[in-house]
């Protein structure tokens, strides 16, 4: 069964301290890797798609990496405005629906 | 708008009742996608349509829930005899055809009681 798994569930860090958020998943043929952003209240916010292992993509402070089992959110110096849930998504098989994990919740202290 | 929108923001009901959920995609994206996301869980797929028509409704739970797109722009959920477990935050994206990363809406937030 396709499966995606994020760690860890929660994350709290300082302004300024760098972390990894990350995502596992297990299924039958990769068709693209997603990150949203979610903020309460809000539908999630598309970030990065990542097709194949080795890629990466920047945007600001985020930073997405993929290998066969995983993709890695890198997040270079936070600040508080990056609090938000980090939600991760995979694309399998010949559809075009997503399967998505449980999200890292991500607070950044100033 | 330049963005994704769904009406109402919040809509409470009552056990048995039927509800319609509307989604106003962005202008000129072909694909409309529905999920739903309950508390705390990422959100779990519902229906997928290219233009007018469902082209993977698989996620839909039962015969309770139906969708419709009739011009290939406005799209409906439509959710009969409404039960408590549907209470959820159902949301809306949509995509050019093509490519990968939806644009959400906010969501319609659907307490049934």
């Amino acid at each position: 069964e396709d499966q995606v798994t994020q760690s860890p569930e929660a994350l709290r860090l300082q302004e300024g301290e760098s972390s990894s958020l990350n995502c596992s998943y297990t299924v039958s043929g990769l068709r693209g890797l997603f990150w949203y952003r979610q903020d309460p209240g809000k539908g999630p916010e598309f970030l990065f798609t990542l097709y194949s292992a080795g890629e990466e993509k920047e945007k600001e402070r985020l930073k997405a990496t993929l290998t066969k089992k995983e993709s890695f959110l890198h997040i270079t110096a936070p600040k508080p405005e990056d609090s938000a849930t980090y939600l991760c998504a995979v694309n399998a098989g010949n559809n075009r629906k997503l399967i998505w994990g449980l999200g890292t919740s991500l607070a950044v202290n100033p | 708008g330049a963005g994704v929108s769904q009406t109402p923001s919040n809509k409470v009901t009552e056990k048995g009742k039927y509800v319609e959920l509307r989604c106003d995609p962005i202008s000129g994206h072909t694909a409309l996608y529905w999920y739903r996301q309950s508390l705390g869980q990422g959100p779990e797929f519902l229906i997928y349509f290219q233009g007018t028509g469902a082209a993977d409704d698989s996620g839909l739970p039962n015969d309770r829930f139906f969708a419709v797109r009739p011009e290939g722009s406005v799209s409906t959920l439509k959710i009969q005899r409404t039960e408590r477990g549907d209470s959820a935050v159902y949301l809306c994206a949509s995509s050019p055809q093509g490519e990968d990363g939806y644009t959400f809406g906010s969501g319609t937030r659907l307490t049934v009681v």
